[in-house]
């Protein structure tokens, strides 16, 4: 069963940082591109950066660009995203999602929650 | 970028109705790289519709995507109530991958 779970979420004050974690089980990891998105309450889906199978591409929104970093660690299976200079409007649920390329999201995970709050 | 539109913002049905909501894109978007995602409260979106017209695994055929170039439509036959949830667009073919605004399906 293919399983995608974020961790690292919770509450950072404006200007601080953060990493979310997303583990991988049930399928083989490095043969997926791996996203982020995120969605701020109540509002819609916003899609925020990429990382290609092997990690040699990445993609960032302009919205988080120079600010967040994505990596993966294929050996564990794992996807991250370091946050830095985090902002009230960074505020979301921050999912991680695996793509074959040029494909959909097929699978997606619960979501972490980021609050960014003084 | 390409902008997705979509349209209505909410849908008012009954149950056994059936429900077509529509996406617009920019421009063209490329190969019909075009996905239709269901979100409910509290969880996560889950894929319906791939390649504008694919049902993805599991999901019912009450469920049918078309179109082509920059007009999408997506078709609920007849509404269950499971089926009354939010859902998106997105297009995947060109960076920034780009998600609508979502449509709205609520029970009238």
């Amino acid at each position: 069963e293919v399983q995608l779970v974020e961790s690292g979420g919770g509450l950072v004050q404006p200007g601080g940082s953060l990493r979310l974690s997303c583990a991988a089980s049930g399928f083989t990891f490095s043969s997926y591109a791996m996203h982020w998105v995120r969605q701020a309450p109540g509002k819609g889906l916003e899609y925020v950066s990429a990382i290609s199978s092997n990690g040699g591409s990445t993609y960032y929104a302009n919205s988080v660009k120079g600010r967040f970093t994505i990596s993966r660690d294929n050996s564990k299976n794992t996807l991250y995203l370091q946050m830095g200079s985090l902002r009230a409007e960074d505020m979301a649920v921050y999912y991680c999602a695996r793509a074959r390329p040029q494909g959909p999201f097929d699978y997606w995970g619960q979501g972490t929650l980021v609050t960014v709050s003084s | 970028e390409i902008v997705l539109t979509q349209s209505p913002g909410t849908l008012s049905l009954s149950p056994g109705e059936r429900a077509t909501l529509s996406c617009r894109a920019s421009q063209s978007v490329s190969s019909s790289y075009l996905a239709w995602y269901q979100q409910k409260p509290g969880q996560a979106p889950r894929l319906l519709i791939y390649g504008a017209s694919s049902r993805a695994t599991g999901i019912p055929d009450r469920f049918s995507g078309s179109g082509s170039g920059t007009d999408f439509t997506l078709t609920i036959s007849r509404l269950e109530p499971e089926d009354f949830a939010v859902y998106y667009c997105q297009q995947y073919g060109s960076l920034p991958l780009t998600f609508g605004g979502g449509t709205k399906v609520e029970i009238k």
